[in-house]
């Protein structure tokens, strides 16, 4: 089956613990992408890549590192995580050039920083 | 940046009734999206527009790429219990990069 697929789906951590989100893709995607998703502010892209070793930032990068060194899996981790990083989080991803696909959206993983 | 606005930011209505949402940007689009999420789960492609003045449909679902290239819209005829939902308008940045840019949301409530 086709998916885009997330692990950890919920997380609460502490201020300042290190952590990684993982995302893999099985549909041989180059566009990888990671969102974050707050009430009242709608999906806010945060990193995105282009395809292996090809990364850049979206709207909201601060706080937050990204890697792409295989096609399918494009981790999202957080350093030093700090409460206002407590959020719901999407990672996606379309065949190619977003122009012209669609993006699938993995499950959501929703993360607490206390 | 930019930044797409979507009104209205909720709305309920009767099972039956037909819905109307749309979205504005700052500067130009390329294309326009419109994404449907489910409580609990990812968003979902609704429609796609490409060109600008496009119209396209998909089942109930009607959206058009506006003249201008800074707005879309997106309707819902004879809308049942499950449109119930978040939808959301997205675009391609023409800034030179390759950024999505997701709109604030319009949540959906149908009264059966």
């Amino acid at each position: 089956e086709a998916q885009v697929t997330q692990n950890p789906r919920y997380l609460i951590t502490v201020t300042g613990k290190k952590l990684t989100v993982t995302c893999s893709q099985n549909m041989n995607h180059e566009y990888m992408s990671w969102y974050r998703q707050d009430p009242g502010l709608g999906l806010r892209q945060i990193y995105y890549s282009m395809n292996v070793e090809v990364t850049d930032k979206g709207d909201v990068p601060e706080g937050y590192k990204v890697s792409r060194k295989e096609k399918r899996n494009f981790p999202l981790i957080l350093e030093s995580p700090s409460p206002n990083q407590t959020s719901l989080y999407f990672c996606a991803s379309s065949l190619g050039m977003p122009d012209y696909n669609e993006q699938f959206f993995g499950p959501g993983t929703r993360l607490t920083v206390l | 940046g930019q930044q797409l606005n979507q009104s209205p930011q909720s709305m309920f209505i009767q099972e039956g009734e037909d819905v109307s949402m749309n979205c504005t940007s700052s500067s130009i689009f390329n294309t326009w999206l419109w994404y449907k999420q489910d409580p609990g789960e990812g968003p979902v492609l609704l429609i796609a527009l490409y060109k600008a003045g496009e119209l396209t449909s998909n089942g109930r679902l009607t959206a058009q790429f506006g003249i201008t290239r800074k707005d879309s819209f997106l309707n819902i005829s004879a809308s049942i219990p499950s449109d119930v939902g978040i939808y959301f308008c997205a675009g391609h940045s023409t800034s030179g990069t390759y950024k999505y840019i997701f709109g604030t949301g319009t949540r959906l409530k149908v009264l059966a």
